[in-house]
């Protein structure tokens, strides 16, 4: 299955602890956007990274998360001293180019803070 | 707050029904898509619509983008079990901003035999 990758697929964290989410996009895709859903929401944009680039991180909250895509090996989606507000579903999206006009979504990653 | 509101957010039908949701917003949108979604897992592409006015059919499925493109609908004629799935509008402000969706909550279909 050549699709985006996600994982891992289910996570729970306690309060305070750090979650790391992986996204390995399609191949020859080099584009990556990470989303979130909480319940009974809608998917929120998160950040929009290149290799090595972040691109548009504007739906980051400004502590406690970062990403990275690094030249080599998967997307990182990174989230220090986690808190129950913080439990939601992380989806990757992945694209071959800009403008192309189709996300292709990962499976998601559920977290879940105690 | 939500840039686009989905309704119904829930829809139930009988097999063989027509239905319709509904993607409403009070901003300009340079391109719509739908994606359905199964539970645990992420969503699927329906369709891209660009231009104000522009139908597109896929199989039982129409969509409609509004003229002054800040609306849309999809219409699902004659549904199926298949049907049934978590319907979600999304779209972009600007062409630059095309992978930077703004989704909608949502419209929960539900297709019984």
């Amino acid at each position: 299955n050549a699709g985006v990758m996600q994982n891992p697929r289910h996570l729970v964290r306690r309060r305070g602890q750090e979650a790391r989410l992986r996204c390995s996009p399609m191949k020859g895709h080099s584009h990556v956007y990470w989303y979130r859903q909480l319940p009974e929401e809608g998917l929120k944009f998160m950040v929009y990274l290149q290799k090595e680039n972040i691109i548009d991180e504007s739906g980051m909250p400004k502590e406690r998360f970062s990403a990275e895509f690094p030249k080599e090996g998967p997307s990182i989606l990174r989230i220090q001293q986690v808190v129950r507000g913080d439990s939601a579903a992380y989806f990757c999206a992945s694209s071959p180019g800009f403008g192309t006009g189709e996300l292709f979504f990962g499976e998601g990653s559920r977290l879940t803070v105690l | 707050t939500q840039l686009l509101e989905q309704s119904p957010q829930f829809l139930s039908i009988q097999e063989g029904e027509n239905l319709t949701v509904y993607c409403n917003s009070s901003s300009v949108f340079s391109s719509l898509q739908w994606y359905r979604q199964e539970p645990g897992e992420g969503p699927v592409l329906l369709v891209t619509v660009v231009t104000g006015g522009e139908v597109k059919k896929l199989k039982r499925l129409t969509f409609q983008f509004g003229d002054a493109r800040k609306d849309s609908s999809l219409h699902i004629t004659a549904a199926q079990p298949g049907d049934t799935g978590l319907y979600l509008c999304a779209g972009a402000i600007t062409t630059d901003s095309w992978g930077k969706l703004q989704f909608g909550a949502g419209t929960q279909v539900v297709v019984t035999p």
